[in-house]
């Protein structure tokens, strides 16, 4: 168990909706990592949170949009789904500095019909 | 080059065989390279990692050897156990600090066989 929680397991959903993904990182990290992973692109860096505020951006669709809360957990919302959307999805946290270890949380797996 | 090349695709090892996996980057700029073991149904998890300023780093049967002039780096696996059959990421990280975002390989399904 790496520390990191993430809700829900499951998520299934039409075309069109929105829905949001919660974690909450292990006690004492401020940072916050979003990744996709589908099977044709991979594991993917999607943004990064360090104490509520965006430090980095990859290839995150403008459908998406995530948060780090005052108490450090974080969603990622998902607007106007796609087929294509279907994939897990990881959060993973790190304290930052020269380390930086990330550890993943066990994922939400996100199914568009 | 962003990207880091991961091969084999899948591998397939007798149960006390050695497993080795093999990644290269381009972006001399990576810091850290880290490598992840991910059983399905279970998010990534962290087995060891490297900075590129030491050769080699080895945690009980799992060593990472880097070579910083070709910029490759592997996963060794020794005595390879039924248990360790799992898909393995390599990954690096960009720009350390307080932007740690990982780049990951494309990932190595490993099969230790009994």
């Amino acid at each position: 168990d790496s520390g990191v929680t993430q809700t829900p397991k499951h998520l299934i959903t039409a075309t069109g909706q929105r829905v949001t993904l919660r974690c909450s990182p292990r006690s004492g990290d401020l940072s916050v990592y979003w990744y996709q992973q589908s099977l044709d692109q991979g594991l993917q860096f999607l943004i990064q949170y360090y104490n509520g505020e965006e430090r980095a951006k990859g290839n995150i669709l403008e459908r998406f949009s995530a948060q780090q809360f005052p108490d450090l957990h974080s969603e990622l919302n998902l607007s106007s789904l796609e087929l294509g959307d279907s994939a897990l999805y990881f959060c993973a946290s790190s304290v930052v500095g020269e380390l930086g270890e990330q550890y993943f949380g066990p994922g939400t797996r996100l199914t568009v019909t | 080059q962003q990207q880091v090349k991961q091969s084999p695709q899948s591998l397939i090892v007798q149960k006390g065989g050695i497993s080795i996996i093999n990644c290269a980057y381009e972006n001399t700029a990576f810091d850290y390279f880290p490598w992840y073991q991910q059983f399905p149904g279970k998010g990534p998890a962290l087995l060891i990692a490297i900075r590129p300023d030491v050769s080699e780093k080895k945690e009980g049967r799992f060593t990472i050897s880097f070579n910083k002039s070709a910029k490759q780096f592997s996963l060794h696996i020794m005595d390879s156990q039924p248990g360790d059959s799992a898909t393995y990421f390599c990954a690096a990280r960009g720009y350390g600090g307080a932007t740690n975002k990982l780049i990951f390989g494309t990932g190595t399904l490993l099969a230790v066989q009994p």
